[in-house]
This record gives C-alpha cells, sequence and structure tokens, in this order.
C-alpha cells in the first residue's frame, strides 16, 4: 500500500519558519518526482514546489521563490520543505504529492499518489 | 505562466453525463490530468493524459482534450460523484506544474 504521509505543520508567527516532512512507503522512491500543494480552507489547489528524482533539480511557484528550499533525501525515502519569513496568506493545508518519473522516456506522470496533508497556521 | 480556466460550478442530475471544461491556450498539445477532491479529503486522480483511468477508477469516468478546451466526462453520474474536480497540466516553459481553479460538481 501506497502511503505519503506529512508532518510538521503547525501554528507559526508571522515572519517564521517552519519545516514540512513527508515520508513514503509503497513506491520507488528513486522514480518519482515528489512535490508540494498548498490549499487555502474552501479555495483552489496551488503547486509550490517539486523536486527531481537525484534532488539535484528543483523549482518552486513564482508566489513563494526566494522563500522556500525543497529537498530529500532518498536514503529515508522522505522529502521536506523549508519554508521562511511565512505570512498569514500562507495559512493552508499542505499537500505532498508524487509523480512517476520515466527515464528512460523523460516522461512525467501525473499525481498518482497524495498524502492527507498537513495544516499550517500563520497567526500572532 | 501558462492559464488554467474552469467554470465555478456544474449542475447535473443522477444519471446524466456531466461535462466540466478546461480551457488553456492550445491546451490540446499538452497531456491533461483530472482530480476529484471530496469535502475534507485529499484530492484523488481520476483521469491522466487526457484520456486514461487510473486502476479503481469507474469507466464512467472519461477525458478529451482538443484545441483550447480539456474536458472530463462523467456518465450515468451518482450521488457520489459530488466533488470538486480539477484540471492540471506541465508547463515545461516555466518549469512548473498548473492547476486549474476548479469545478464543483453538484449532483441534483
Amino acid at each position: 500500500e501506497v502511503q505519503l504521509v506529512e508532518s510538521g505543520g503547525g501554528l507559526v508567527q508571522p515572519g517564521g519558519s517552519l519545516r514540512l516532512s513527508c515520508a513514503a512507503s509503497g513506491i520507488t522512491f528513486t522514480k518519482y518526482w515528489m512535490n508540494w500543494v498548498r490549499q487555502v480552507p474552501g479555495k483552489g489547489l496551488v503547486w509550490v514546489s517539486r523536486i527531481n528524482t537525484d534532488g539535484r533539480s528543483t523549482s518552486y511557484a513564482d508566489s513563494m521563490k526566494g522563500r522556500l528550499s525543497i529537498s530529500r533525501d532518498n536514503a529515508k525515502n522522505t522529502v521536506s520543505l523549508q519554508m521562511n519569513n511565512l505570512s498569514p496568506e500562507d495559512t493552508a493545508v499542505y499537500f505532498c504529492a508524487s509523480a512517476h518519473y520515466d527515464i528512460s522516456t523523460g516522461h512525467l506522470g501525473p499525481f498518482d499518489n497524495w498524502g492527507q496533508g498537513t495544516q499550517v497556521i500563520v497567526s500572532s | 505562466s501558462y492559464v488554467l480556466t474552469q467554470s465555478s460550478s456544474v449542475s447535473v442530475a443522477p444519471g446524466k453525463t456531466a461535462k466540466i471544461t478546461c480551457d488553456g491556450n492550445n491546451i490540446g498539445n499538452k497531456n491533461v490530468h483530472w482530480y476529484q477532491q471530496k469535502s475534507g479529503q485529499a484530492p484523488v486522480l481520476v483521469v491522466y493524459n487526457d484520456r486514461d483511468r487510473p486502476s479503481g477508477i469507474p469507466e464512467r469516468f472519461s477525458g478529451s482534450n482538443s484545441g483550447n478546451t480539456a474536458t472530463l466526462i462523467i456518465s450515468r453520474v451518482e450521488a457520489g460523484d459530488e466533488a470538486d474536480y480539477y484540471c492540471q497540466v506541465w508547463d515545461g516553459g516555466s518549469d512548473s506544474w498548473v492547476f486549474g481553479g476548479g469545478t464543483e460538481l453538484t449532483v441534483l
């Protein structure tokens, strides 16, 4: 059974930092790009960041660029998102999601697995 | 950056067919994926690469993609299909994933 389990969410003051983690099981972790997606309550899904299979390539949503750092540990099957200088607008549920990458064809698949999300609340 | 536009809501009677559209510039040249999200739950992939279904997804879910519009088609709609549906594409030009704004499906 595939499981993605997020952790690290919570209440943080404006200007503070938080590190989210996602532990994967049931998949060959090194064959997946890993992603973070956020959702403000009552609003839509917004892609936040992604990291490729070996961790050497990353990208970020323009709205959060400069405040984020994504990393992965393929030995522990985990991906992390460091978020700095948080504002109340960053309050959301943050989901971890995997996308299969076929190294032989260069084909990137959809988000076939999702975690249940971790809540981040930025408030004084 | 690439933009995907979805209508905010669609209503359909049980047993009928629901069509949820996703508009984007030349979206027909991209692979479109669709997700279902029920209240309080994580999203679930229901259609990928325009028209393929993951295992476990009923055949009632299908898709099409041409020109500037991709469509998720749900046949013989059931009460359990009531959810928010999101389209998604990979925008290689900006090295980013893009989601549509989501469509709320109401089963009358």
